[in-house]
């Protein structure tokens, strides 16, 4: 099975653009989560998808969202970036189960802010 | 609240060395998941180890080997015989049941391990 993809993989840009993030999960995997890594705040889980809908958000501020769509596909969208948005963004899907599950990560996103 | 702690900012070790990490956690949840994932140069995390709350065999697969133990909150990662390929960062989390805020893990800051031929 192929593993969970993330486009594009690197990403400059400047303050006050915006910036969208694709994942594209394991097959048969419903549930999509994002987490933001940096050296200063280590890695936080940014929000979570399951069937189109978002299951948990994390202490973000509102100009992080996402959208998942029916192929379980997810994109993540930064709005008015600031330079402490530059960071590692992880995507990792989940097959949900009773007996827990376990997430697999993507190789990121490393967004660089200028 | 929900965290994890690992104390061991950076490890450096020489091959053929033992080396363990440690981790502790919080929690209020009665059932709960630990993992351990690995976190190459390249950046991407890879998945080492899950362990549900209401399981405390230890386990070994080859070189790695998990020891939780409830009474004390910690899940500790041991590498046996470290080679250089085990450079890396590890992170210890932990995730409560789905029904509560499950799918969201919380990590550890990481351990550096360096292991030098």
């Amino acid at each position: 099975k192929a593993g969970v993809t993330q486009t594009p993989r690197y990403l400059i840009k400047t303050r006050g653009q915006q910036v969208t993030l694709s994942c594209s999960p394991i097959s048969g995997h419903r549930s999509v989560s994002w987490y933001q890594q940096t050296p200063g705040q280590g890695l936080q889980f940014l929000f979570e998808y399951f069937s189109e809908t978002q299951r948990n958000k994390g202490n973000f501020p509102g100009r992080f969202s996402g959208r998942q769509f029916s192929n379980s596909r997810s994109e993540m969208n930064v709005s008015t970036l600031e330079l402490g948005d530059s960071a590692l963004y992880l995507c990792a899907s989940s097959l949900v189960l009773r007996g827990g599950e376990t997430q697999y990560f993507g190789p990121g996103t490393r967004l660089l802010v200028l | 609240a929900q965290k994890v702690t690992q104390a061991q900012t950076e490890i450096s070790v020489v091959e053929k060395e033992d080396v363990t990490l440690d981790c502790v956690y919080e929690t209020r949840d009665t059932t709960y998941y630990l993992f351990w994932y690995k976190q190459p140069p390249s950046g991407e995390l890879v998945f080492l180890i899950r362990r549900n709350s209401f399981d405390e065999q230890n386990e070994i697969s080859g070189r790695y080997s998990w020891n939780f133990q409830k009474s004390t909150s910690s899940f500790n990662f041991t590498i046996t015989a470290s080679q250089v390929v085990d450079s890396a960062v590890y992170f210890c989390a932990l995730s409560g049941p789905r029904g509560n805020q499950g799918g969201k893990l919380i990590f550890g800051q990481g351990t550096e391990l360096s292991v030098k031929p």
